[in-house]
């Protein structure tokens, strides 16, 4: 099983600034990444996959770069709708398909 | 695209739930689903998938031999059978679907439902 390891767990950041999330992999996931939003209480969403392929009608702002076990998640400017956790995800080797643990973007 | 998931409650331990997950907006049999649960306070876990025709299905090791991922495209409903419940199986239970349109369970999900609770405690 491939473990997915986040960091920081929690990163505080103020309004318009840059945040920028880790994920790493315990083996080699070529660009099979992905990573999700989740507010309170609410689904999970799909911001990125392909390691830097937006989906459909995310901002600009969120960026993905990476490849084989390191890989980033960058917001450019924060909005106030971007604090969240955000989740990565591999889809290299399964099953099982796995998470990492969050980082949680809060306002500083 | 729209995800509705029924059937969460609370159930004792070593009871059983049936979980579904009404779909629509897409063409169902096309995309490969899955079952993604969440504990309380915890983070996401992949729990089962199942290909577009339901000729392939998958799961997580833990619920192994107690839930059963099925489907019925005429329907648009994918299923999650639970049985011998335990504490440990208390989370949101969210229906996702695959973002690829192959049908072969590529896992990575581009829609979400809004999820059912699924408390197991005595």
């Amino acid at each position: 099983e491939i473990v997915m390891t986040q960091s920081p767990a929690t990163l505080s950041v103020s309004p318009g600034e840059r945040a920028t999330l880790s994920c790493r992999a315990s083996q080699y996931v070529s660009t099979n990444l992905a990573w999700y939003q989740q507010n309170p209480g609410q689904a999970p969403r799909l911001l990125i996959y392909g390691t830097s392929t937006r989906a459909t009608g995310v901002p600009a702002r969120f960026s993905g770069s990476g490849s084989g076990t390191d890989f980033t998640l960058t917001i450019s400017s924060l909005q106030s709708e971007d604090f969240a956790v955000y989740y990565c995800q591999q889809y290299n080797n399964w099953p099982p398909w796995t998470f990492g643990q969050g980082t949680k973007v809060e306002i500083k | 695209v729209q995800l509705l998931e029924s059937g969460g409650g609370l159930v004792q331990p070593g009871g059983s739930l049936r979980l579904s997950c009404a779909a629509s907006g897409f063409t169902f049999s096309s995309y490969a689903m899955s079952w993604v649960r969440q504990a309380p306070g915890k983070g996401l876990e992949w729990v089962s998938s199942i290909s577009g025709r339901g000729g392939s299905t998958y799961s997580v090791d833990s619920v192994k031999g107690r839930f059963t991922i099925s489907r019925d495209n005429s329907e648009n409903t994918l299923y999650l059978q639970m049985n011998s419940l335990r504490a440990e199986d208390t989370a949101i239970y969210y229906c996702a679907k695959d973002l690829s349109p192959t049908g072969a369970v590529a896992a990575h999900f581009d829609y979400w439902g809004q999820g059912t609770l699924v408390t197991v405690s005595s």
